[in-house]
């Protein structure tokens, strides 16, 4: 069973600034967090990964808390493209999908 | 990113015959490729993970003699259902990666566009 949690669904206008939270508070300490986005009908898309620093790329940027219980994807300027199902994975040797937050992007 | 194609895109098949799908690394080597099943409104489920010329490691519940995997080469998997059945409908997708490869982790993994198989 996947070790995150995440909000079934979220709402973010265009423009707008997407976070997209995540805990994991059973993550270990040598567990990377990892983020996928899957559109529609379409294979997953590798977003952004960190073990305990902030990471940014030029897709989005992963908060993750001191403790590393939590993370959050940050999508600075979401476009309607960026509506889908966002996955959080805590694990290092394989990817456990749960369930995701669907992120719906509004004009 | 890398690209990562799958031929077909879609295909229809009747019940009890065989249908392979390929999964391609178009622009890099990949040593490990993983294959995975997604039914309607569900999340992925691994299936197998296959490091070239090695024989694939399949995940528990997932019949290796339904579903055979060849990884015969750096940049080509193949997955063939055999004897499919309407219950192997699905959408399958194929993902690559070569750990160690430039700082790659094992779960920076590319993923195909998906194959959705209708049994009839």
């Amino acid at each position: 069973d996947a070790k995150t949690t995440q909000p079934t669904s979220m709402d973010c206008a265009e423009g707008r600034a997407a976070n997209l939270p995540c805990n994991h508070s059973t993550i270990s300490g040598n567990e990377y967090v990892y983020w996928y986005r899957q559109i529609h009908s379409q294979g997953p898309q590798y977003i952004i990964h960190g073990l305990k620093n902030n990471e940014t790329n030029e897709m989005a940027s992963l908060i993750i808390t001191e403790d590393r219980k939590s993370s959050t994807l940050i999508l600075p300027h979401a476009t309607l493209r960026d509506t889908a199902v966002y996955y959080c994975i805590a694990e290092n040797y394989q990817l456990i999908w749960g369930a995701g937050t669907k992120l719906i992007i509004k004009p | 990113g890398a690209v990562v194609s799958q031929h077909p895109s879609w295909v229809i098949c009747k019940s009890g015959t065989s249908v392979k799908i390929e999964c391609r690394s178009l622009d890099f080597q990949a040593t490990t490729m993983f294959w995975y099943r997604q039914f309607p409104k569900q999340s992925l489920m691994l299936m197998a993970t296959s490091n070239e010329g090695s024989k694939a490691t399949y995940e528990q519940g997932v019949e290796k003699d339904k579903f055979l995997i060849n990884h015969a080469s750096l940049t080509l998997s193949t997955l063939t259902v055999t004897s499919a059945h309407p219950e192997d409908s699905s959408f399958y997708i194929c993902s690559a990666n070569t750990p160690g490869l430039a700082g790659l982790s094992y779960n920076e993994q590319f993923f195909g566009p998906g194959t959705r198989l209708t049994v009839l």
